[in-house]
């Protein structure tokens, strides 16, 4: 199993530029989230689904946008990318059962200049 | 969201064993405590969880206290390879506490 899989790994964009950030599971799982890891700290949820069709926001949302049109992928968007959304991105997912683990990707590195 | 507090780094000689410790006092009686662990340029990965036992697998060991206000992660002979931040997360039921909150983590630094 590939488990979660990220696209792209690295990319620069100008400020203003728009992307998608793909995240796909082959896990069948219910849940899937976004995070941002800036340098020196944890990991800061941005938006989450906890099913096809759904999202809700997490603590640092503000400029990004997400969908999640068929279970196994989760689509980070950037409508209008600013030098402070650089970061590492990560994408998880899980099933709804706090008893079992939460499967990450290997992230995105995302600069914006 | 229970909070954990986790000390910002600690030190070992490798093959000797690390304690990490993690305190929780407002823990709920479901949330479950799980541990997880980024090696540099990765993602986070699993490493252990538990309830009230204490448990065992091939990674760690994790110790609870009896009143579950504190737990610690347990790496029984540290390697290179476990140098790592290590992040304590109390985990609860309901779609609004599956998600995982992340704090800074211990940094944990492994000397030969």
């Amino acid at each position: 199993n590939a488990g979660v899989t990220q696209t792209p790994k690295f990319r620069v964009l100008k400020t203003g530029q728009s992307m998608t950030l793909l995240c796909a599971q082959d896990m069948n799982h219910e849940y899937m989230y976004w995070y941002r890891q800036d340098p020196g700290m944890g990991l800061r949820l941005i938006h989450y689904s906890v099913g096809e069709g759904t999202t809700a926001k997490g603590e640092v949302p503000d400029g990004y946008n997400v969908s999640r049109l068929k279970k196994q992928n989760f689509l980070l968007g950037l409508e209008s990318a600013a030098p402070s959304q650089t970061s590492v991105y990560f994408c998880a997912s899980s099933i709804p059962d706090q008893r079992t683990e939460a499967f990450f990707g290997q992230g995105t590195r995302l600069t914006v200049v | 969201d229970a909070k954990t507090t986790q000390p910002n780094s600690m030190e070992s000689n490798e093959e000797e064993p690390v304690h990490l410790p993690c305190n929780h006092s407002t823990i709920s009686g479901t949330d479950y405590i799980h541990w997880y662990r980024q090696l540099p340029s990765q993602g986070p990965e699993y490493v252990i969880h538990g309830l009230t036992s204490n448990v065992n697998n091939r990674m760690a060991s994790l110790a609870i206290a009896e009143d579950r206000k504190s737990s610690t992660l347990i790496l029984h002979r540290a390697t290179l390879r476990d140098a790592a931040v290590y992040y304590c997360i109390l985990r609860g039921w309901g779609s609004n506490d599956y998600k995982l909150s992340f704090g800074a983590g211990t940094t944990v630094t492994v000397r030969a």
